[in-house]
């Protein structure tokens, strides 16, 4: 049973436009999100996160939007660059658990 | 600050041979994490030790895989036997608290 799942697993947008990537999941008792993006050859970097104590969180051109009703979450890139061209995954966990569970991505072409 | 160190990088093996890699994790991270990844898919969690200790090995396939951290600090991952299936890359990450900083990865190609 995945509990985090990307159903888009890719995406093309043109530079200057906004990319909206998505995640859902099903375990209620997460309550702490992340994203991830992913060059080829490199690891994971981390880009931003939310708790469930908020519904938004901000860093820059990086925007997620968390909707625990849905168990939805969405992150925003504004102005989209040809450099953020890569895999993007989200990630949650339990409080306190720091045990993190991925989704499966979603690639991201930008488009000059 | 130095982040999470790996190696081999890159690693070519015979099915049924055995292979080890190691991680250093940035200094001052108590949880150290290892995690499969195959090619398309998600990181899965194998194990995850806070200082030397296991906090979850549920999914660590403990007939082939083994992990060490003895000194709390750097952290090996063994396969033997490996098999087909274990082609993917093995990334490492630690954290002190909230996200996670991930090595580059172990590439791994059972043939």
């Amino acid at each position: 049973d995945q509990q985090v799942k990307q159903n888009s697993p890719s995406l093309s947008v043109q530079e200057g436009r906004i990319s909206i990537l998505n995640c859902d999941y099903t375990n209620s008792m997460f309550d702490y999100f992340l994203w991830y993006k992913k060059y080829p050859a490199e690891g994971p970097t981390f880009l931003i996160s939310i708790s469930s104590i908020k519904d938004k969180n901000e860093d820059g051109r990086f925007t997620v939007f968390l909707n625990k009703s849905a168990k939805h979450l969405s992150l925003h890139i504004v102005p989209s660059q040809p450099g953020d061209s890569a895999v993007y995954f989200c990630a949650a966990s339990e409080r306190g658990t720091y045990k993190y569970i991925f989704g499966t991505g979603t690639r991201l072409k930008v488009l000059a | 600050e130095a982040g999470v160190a790996q190696s081999p990088r890159y690693k070519i093996i015979e099915k049924r041979q055995s292979v080890a890699f190691w991680c250093n994790p940035i200094s001052g991270h108590a949880t150290l994490y290892w995690y499969q990844q195959i090619l398309g898919q998600g990181p899965k969690l194998l194990i995850q030790f806070q200082n030397n200790g296991v906090v979850d090995d549920s999914q660590l396939p403990k007939d082939r895989f083994s992990a060490e951290r003895l000194k709390g600090v750097d952290s090996t991952l063994k396969i033997q036997p490996a098999k087909l299936e274990d082609s993917a890359v093995y990334l490492c990450a630690s954290t002190r608290a909230g996200p996670q900083y991930f090595g580059p990865g172990s590439r791994l190609t059972v043939t």
